[in-house]
């Protein structure tokens, strides 16, 4: 149990172009979804949080207006890359808490590498 | 001093040895630790929950968390090279986002 699937898991983009990643819960329901990113051999570096239903609180330093996150439902979070630009490539991963005794706990997507032409 | 002091290693040990990995940290209002293992460009995977003190086993994995130190280690046994890849420890005071330590790069030599 307990498994997050992201879409892609690569993509690849013309410069200036808009992407759009897609995380899902797929056999529980998510309040709170987080979104980070990871650069080659560091830690991960949450980006955002989201509640459903709920504005997306980012943190400091994260252009809210750069990097759109919707989470429209209890299973699915979107991550937009808007005007994507070389600078902007690097790995994505989502994780999604579970509703209930385990919202303590983050389950994590496999990652999207985006590379940015 | 950050939050959650993890040595990034690399620590390569040979197969079957016993691997100890840990993290201290500073944030005494943590009361939720885990341990996350991420093989190269895949997402972490959740190895280890551990809520408060004491600890978990769980197959070749032991969790132990100490409070009173600030002080968590994750023990794999019977180490394989399957085993080789990047080990995250992370924790929460509560409802709030985890905070990662820098990870561990495990190598696993057969």
């Amino acid at each position: 149990g307990a498994v997050v699937s992201q879409h892609p898991s690569w993509v690849i983009c013309k410069s200036g172009t808009s992407v759009k990643i897609e995380c899902r819960s797929l056999d529980f329901q998510a309040t709170t979804m987080f979104w980070y990113r990871q650069f080659p051999k560091q830690s991960l570096m949450l980006m955002a949080t989201s509640n459903e239903g709920s504005k997306a609180t980012y943190e400091q330093g994260v252009e809210k207006d750069k990097f759109l996150i919707n989470h429209a439902s209890l299973t699915l979070s979107t991550l937009t890359v808007t005007s994507a630009h070389p600078e902007d490539s690097s790995f994505y991963i989502c994780s999604a808490a579970p509703a209930g005794r385990r919202m303590n706990i983050q389950y994590f997507g496999a990652g999207t590498r985006l590379s940015v032409l | 001093q950050k939050e959650v002091e993890q040595d990034p290693g690399p620590l390569s040990v040979p197969e079957g040895a016993i691997v100890s990995l840990n993290c201290t940290y500073s944030n005494s209002a943590f009361q939720y630790f885990m341990w996350y293992r991420q093989y190269s460009r895949k997402g972490p995977e959740l190895l280890m929950y551990t809520y408060s003190s004491g600890n978990k086993e769980d197959g070749r994995f032991t969790a132990q968390v100490d409070k009173s130190s600030k002080y968590i280690s994750l023990f794999i046994r019977d180490s394989q090279p399957s085993d080789s890849a990047t080990y995250l420890c992370a924790m929460k005071p509560g409802n709030t986002p985890l905070v990662f330590g820098k990870g561990t790069r495990l190598s696993v030599i057969a």
